[in-house]
């Protein structure tokens, strides 16, 4: 069984389009990570959120840890092919990284 | 490029075989991590070592087992395989040892066990 459970497991959209991926657990960490990983790689990291409640924008990405730091979300705006991968949400306890069941998104053109 | 090199890429071997698995992480990266990713199982932790030292254990077999070197390399050794064990084998390491660090992946090893 997996420590954290990511929502929805698979999502095919329209480019242009906005989308939101959900990451819970009902543990503690004590940070959150989210990666993606394209067919043949090993999964890169995207952001590290810390604090409780923390939002942290990257483009036209948006990450949000939970104010009880056991979810996260990311939300994407205007979804372009190259947003195509596995998004994996990570979790810390002590020094172990825990992975998420992944979110693989499709972006149509 | 993320500077952490596994090898072999892809391996098939047959039920009941031992197969090695290389990885040589990120120059000045200390820590070591060994993940499993199946279709059905997502990215499960399977071991951690600092500096030589096995420092945390996940889901790993009794049949599996690794090691850190003093040149920092590790290898996870897989024995008596089933036909389970197929699977995308990610070595990832960080310069800390702290749940903060930025993980770098390796490419993979890919195993099928015929």
């Amino acid at each position: 069984t997996q420590l954290l459970e990511q929502s929805p497991q698979f999502l095919s959209i329209q480019e242009g389009e906005n989308l939101t991926v959900y990451c819970n657990s009902s543990s503690v960490f004590s940070s959150l990570q989210w990666y993606r990983q394209e067919p043949g790689e090993g999964p890169v990291l995207l952001v590290t959120v810390v604090t409780g409640g923390e939002v942290k924008k990257l483009k036209r990405l948006t990450f949000q840890f939970g104010d009880a730091r056991k979810d996260s979300s990311l939300h994407i705006t205007a979804a372009q092919p190259g947003d195509t991968g596995l998004y994996l949400c990570a979790g810390a306890i002590g020094n172990q990284f825990y992975f998420g069941t992944g979110t693989s998104l499709t972006v149509i053109p | 490029d993320s500077g952490v090199t596994q090898t072999p890429k892809h391996l098939i071997t047959a039920t009941g075989q031992r197969v090695t698995l290389r990885c040589s992480p990120r120059s000045g990266d200390l820590s070591v991590y060994w993940y499993q990713q199946s279709l059905d199982q997502g990215l499960q932790f399977l071991i951690q070592y600092y500096n030589g030292e096995e420092r945390a254990k996940g889901n790993i077999l009794e049949r599996f087992s690794a090691q850190q070197f003093p040149d920092l390399h590790s290898e996870l050794n897989l024995s008596s395989l089933e036909l389970g064990d197929s699977a995308l084998y990610f070595c990832a390491s960080s310069v800390t040892l702290a749940g903060t660090g930025e993980l770098f992946f390796g490419e993979g090893s890919r195993l099928t066990v015929l």
